[in-house]
């Protein structure tokens, strides 16, 4: 069982708010991940980061912003969601020093901006 | 750039009867390959991996996966499927040697009927 969680699990919030989507792992991974699954869509890499203090962009452009300032702790924000960034966020860990095998998954989070 | 191809959008079989998830990929050197399940309203779990050795690897839940480099493909099966495994399956391939930075592909969705 992955050690991998995202708060909350469901948002609904009014256009120009502006959210934070929590993602934590408590297996001590160095790597971690966003993407973000449109519904009967695939999912694309939007942001990840190799270790604390460092965050790259994905493939996918996005609007949001991320952090690292702890080697657990991955937020990922919107300064002022709009109704486009209606869609499932989906985060990831993976450990290199493991031989980085395996991306372990969290629940998501689906976000609703009306 | 690596893509992942799975033609098939959505898939409805009879419980009990066999099943084979296809996917290909265009990668540029041997890829990572993975299948991720994915059930409503959840995350993803890993079904099963392909780094090198064997072609063929057993997963969970009675699921295996062949890869045929000369095909680019890494089709997923399974002899006799169950109610339980009605969801959404991803493939993927990871970057270079890792499980870093999937790409995935657009999803298949199956359907068992009783």
């Amino acid at each position: 069982e992955a050690d991998i969680y995202q708060t909350p699990r469901y948002l609904v919030i009014g256009t120009g708010k502006k959210i934070t989507l929590e993602c934590s792992q408590t297996m001590g991974h160095d790597k971690m991940y966003w993407y973000q699954q449109d519904p009967g869509m695939e999912l694309h890499l939007i942001h990840y980061s190799y270790g604390v203090n460092s965050t790259e962009k994905g493939d996918l452009s996005s609007e949001s912003t991320v952090s690292r300032i702890r080697t657990e702790h991955f937020p990922l924000t919107l300064e002022s969601a709009r109704p486009s960034h209606t869609s499932q966020y989906l985060c990831a860990s993976s450990e290199p020093r493991a031989g980085d095998t395996e991306a372990f998954f969290g629940q998501g989070t689906r976000l609703t901006v009306v | 750039a690596q893509s992942v191809t799975q033609p098939d959008i959505h898939i409805t079989v009879s419980e009990g009867a066999s099943l084979e998830l296809r996917c290909n990929y265009s990668y540029g050197a041997t890829p990572y390959l993975f299948w991720y399940v994915q059930s409503p309203g959840q995350g993803l779990q890993l079904l099963l991996k392909y780094f090198s050795g064997d072609t063929l690897v057993q997963g969970i839940k009675g699921f295996e996966a062949e890869f045929k480099r000369s095909q680019s493909s890494f089709n997923l099966r399974k002899p006799s499927v169950h109610w339980s495994d009605a969801a959404e399956y991803f493939c993927a391939v990871g970057a270079p040697g890792t499980a870093s930075k999937l790409t995935f592909g657009t999803g298949t969705r199956l359907q068992v009927t009783l």
